[in-house]
């Protein structure tokens, strides 16, 4: 049981280039988000996905798009990189029991620099 | 919005000692729940501790738990016996509907020997 994965964990971009940051979970969670937390600073919601087939951006969408390429894996994508964009990002998945909310899982995050 | 502030950039504490770390938030629902993540330096987040405000009774966790004051929307984390591994981030997090988490920027406890 794995938990949450993210790939890579490190990337330099120059400005202007494209990536996607690839994130799975194994613990069949419908929802899943992303997060950017930049020096100093708690973490942001990129944009999140309350079950599979569906997105919704979240405080700073801007610049990013995402894919729920299906229940495991949600993928995050810089189309053309700036220096702003230079962060740690964490991907989490979460899962609602009994209409009890439950703590949000994180990956161990991918430190993105773009030069 | 909701906004979680955490007044205390930095918290020193010698080991075996208690340190108890601030949060405040604004929100207008009824229904959420707060939550305590350690951040340490691997970059790891941690759960410490949950509440949800329909609960009276503050939350504790072995040497970890709260004071949860929600008139005054207030959320403090109280760690008791504190060990070295007890240094790092630690993150005071509210949920409301949408499963959707915000962050306030952070507290970072030193332990001393």
């Amino acid at each position: 049981n794995a938990g949450v994965t993210q790939t890579p964990k490190f990337q330099v971009l120059k400005t202007g280039q494209s990536m996607t940051l690839q994130c799975a979970q194994d613990m069949n969670h419908n929802s899943m988000y992303w997060y950017r937390q930049d020096p100093g600073m708690g973490l942001r919601l990129i944009y999140y996905s309350a079950s599979e087939g569906t997105t919704d951006k979240g405080e700073v969408p801007n610049g990013y798009n995402v894919s729920r390429l299906n229940k495991r894996e949600f993928s995050l994508r810089l189309e053309s990189a700036a220096p702003s964009q230079t962060s740690v990002y964490f991907c989490a998945s979460s899962e609602v029991y009994g209409g009890e909310r439950n703590e949000q899982f994180f990956g161990p995050g991918t430190r993105l620099t773009v030069l | 919005a909701q906004t979680v502030t955490q007044s205390q950039p930095e918290m020193s504490v010698q080991e075996a000692e208690t340190v108890t770390l601030s949060c405040t938030y604004d929100t207008s629902e009824s229904d959420y729940y707060l939550f305590w993540y350690k951040q340490p330096p691997s970059r790891q987040m941690i759960l410490v501790i949950r509440q949800e405000a329909y609960k009276q009774q503050n939350a504790t966790e072995n040497r970890f738990s709260v004071n949860f004051q929600k008139a005054a929307k207030s959320f403090s984390l109280k760690i008791s016996d504190s060990q070295l591994g007890d240094a790092a981030m630690y993150f005071c997090a509210y949920e409301a509907a949408g499963n959707k988490l915000t962050f306030g920027g952070g507290t970072r406890v030193l332990v001393k020997p």
